[in-house]
């Protein structure tokens, strides 16, 4: 099965622009996942999607994010306006839904490394 | 969530066993112990996870135990292919989606010597 494939691998852009993240999960992965880690630092959780609905998104850290995942396929992660505090790796992970999820594994992407100048 | 200690790096040689521990004295009955790594320019890779009795697959054993605030992640036979990143987490049980997502902490560098 095809992996969880994220675009683009690489951004760079200029503080105050926008930028669009998209990931593309394992098909038939209810449990869509972003993470991300900024220089230095862990990787955190910012927000979880079942299907098309948003059930957690307590990680993302102000408006200036906003995550959506219309038809409940593929999500999009938009940074408006980007901040230099914003570059670092963006993750993007998908798990399936067993019933008991928690039992099921994630599924990571290789990230997009945004860089804001 | 509840907090996971590791040792912040580790060395091994290649084609030895390898032994990653985690302490996790506050995980309470329903958090499952699971444990990802990192290779280098890669996003996490599930390894392994378990609740109570120590488990196998293909990539690793997974020793817990029996009061469950410690467990060991064992790699038989280090490859250079090893070397990564490996993270301990506590996963909460629960009967939705709810807490769901994994917290990452500083994991424990493995370098793998030829």
């Amino acid at each position: 099965e095809a992996g969880v494939t994220q675009f683009p691998s690489h951004s760079v852009i200029e503080k105050g622009q926008t930028v669009t993240l998209r990931c593309d999960p394992i098909s038939g992965h209810d449990n869509l996942y972003w993470y991300r880690r900024v220089m230095g630092k862990e990787i955190k959780f910012l927000l979880h999607f079942v299907k098309e609905s948003k059930q957690d998104e307590s990680g993302m850290p102000n408006n200036r994010f906003l995550a959506e995942r219309t038809g409940g396929t593929y999500s999009t992660l938009k940074v408006q306006p980007a901040e230099l505090e914003d570059s670092g790796v963006y993750f993007c992970a998908s798990s399936q839904d067993l019933g008991s999820s928690y039992n099921s594994p994630l599924h990571f992407g290789n990230g997009t490394r945004l860089t804001v100048t | 969530d509840a907090k996971t200690t590791q040792p912040n790096s580790m060395e091994s040689n290649e084609e030895e066993p390898v032994h990653l521990p985690c302490n996790h004295s506050t995980i309470s009955g329903t958090d499952y112990i699971h444990w990802y790594r990192q290779l280098p320019s890669q996003g996490p890779e599930y390894v392994i996870h378990g609740l109570t009795s120590n488990v196998n697959n293909r990539m690793a054993s997974l020793a817990i135990a029996e009061d469950r605030k410690s467990s060991t992640l064992i790699l038989h036979r280090a490859t250079l292919r090893d070397a990564a990143v490996y993270y301990c987490i506590l996963r909460e049980g629960g009967h939705n989606n709810a807490g769901n997502m994994l917290t990452f902490g500083g994991g424990t560098r493995l370098m793998v010597k030829p």
